[in-house]
């Protein structure tokens, strides 16, 4: 089965500076890969995505970024935001069935 | 946002005893999730369906039982609650099972004492 991991359980940053949150996965077979973010009390919310024929997809304020050479992809936020504080959590999508990490807290601090 | 709603949100319980959680969504996605969220270990699938009475199960299956009558509804069930099966349960839907967007509920938080 597919193992998703995160480098960081925690990550404080400052309010507008850019914040990186890293994920490692474990198949190298993996081609779909997905960010969410869950606010307190709520549901994860989607985020971005990424598809493995990329390297690079960016949104709004979000970059997503993709190694598959070494399994690895992370988000990031530019000028964070104090809205932006909740667990971010990278996901594999492997035969219709997403696989979650563990999640990474962000606080912004002001 | 999806049209996603789970009930009960919170529910406390005693050992042995049979739960139902029940998630309903308006967007007719053909896919349709359930996960339990416990700290240090993110979501982890429970089972999942991919239409009307085709479920399959997830990677913590045991103990959990779901049906799927209507596109609708999908509902989890734990014949006997566990303390071990105390969490936060989140159901999910999609339209496509190749997509990465699923759109979550609530979650409902069970304590099994």
């Amino acid at each position: 089965g597919e193992s998703v991991g995160l480098h960081l359980p925690t990550l404080s940053v400052q309010e507008g500076d850019n914040s990186i949150i890293n994920c490692a996965y474990s198949n190298s077979a993996s081609d779909y890969f997905i960010w969410y973010k869950q606010e307190s009390g709520k549901g994860p919310q989607f985020i971005i995505d990424i598809r493995s024929n990329m390297d690079k997809r960016q949104g709004q304020r979000v970059t997503v970024l993709l190694n598959k050479t070494v399994k690895h992809l992370s988000l990031q936020i530019a000028a964070t935001q104090p809205g932006d504080s909740a667990v971010y959590f990278c996901a594999v999508n492997n035969d219709y069935k997403l696989s979650f990490g563990a999640g990474t807290t962000v606080t912004v601090r002001a | 946002d999806a049209g996603i709603t789970q009930s009960p949100r919170h529910k406390v319980t005693e050992t042995g005893t049979p739960v139902t959680l029940r998630c309903h969504q308006t967007e007719n996605h053909r896919y349709m999730y359930w996960y339990r969220q416990d700290p240090g270990h993110g979501l982890r699938l429970i089972h999942y369906s991919y239409g009307v009475k085709d479920t399959d199960k997830g990677e913590v299956s045991d103990g959990y039982s779901v049906s799927r009558s209507k596109t609708e509804d999908f509902l989890l069930t734990l014949e006997s609650a566990t303390s071990s099966q105390t969490s936060v349960y989140f159901c999910a839907s999609g339209l496509a099972g190749d997509t990465g967007e699923l759109f979550f509920g609530e979650g409902s938080r069970l304590t099994v004492l």
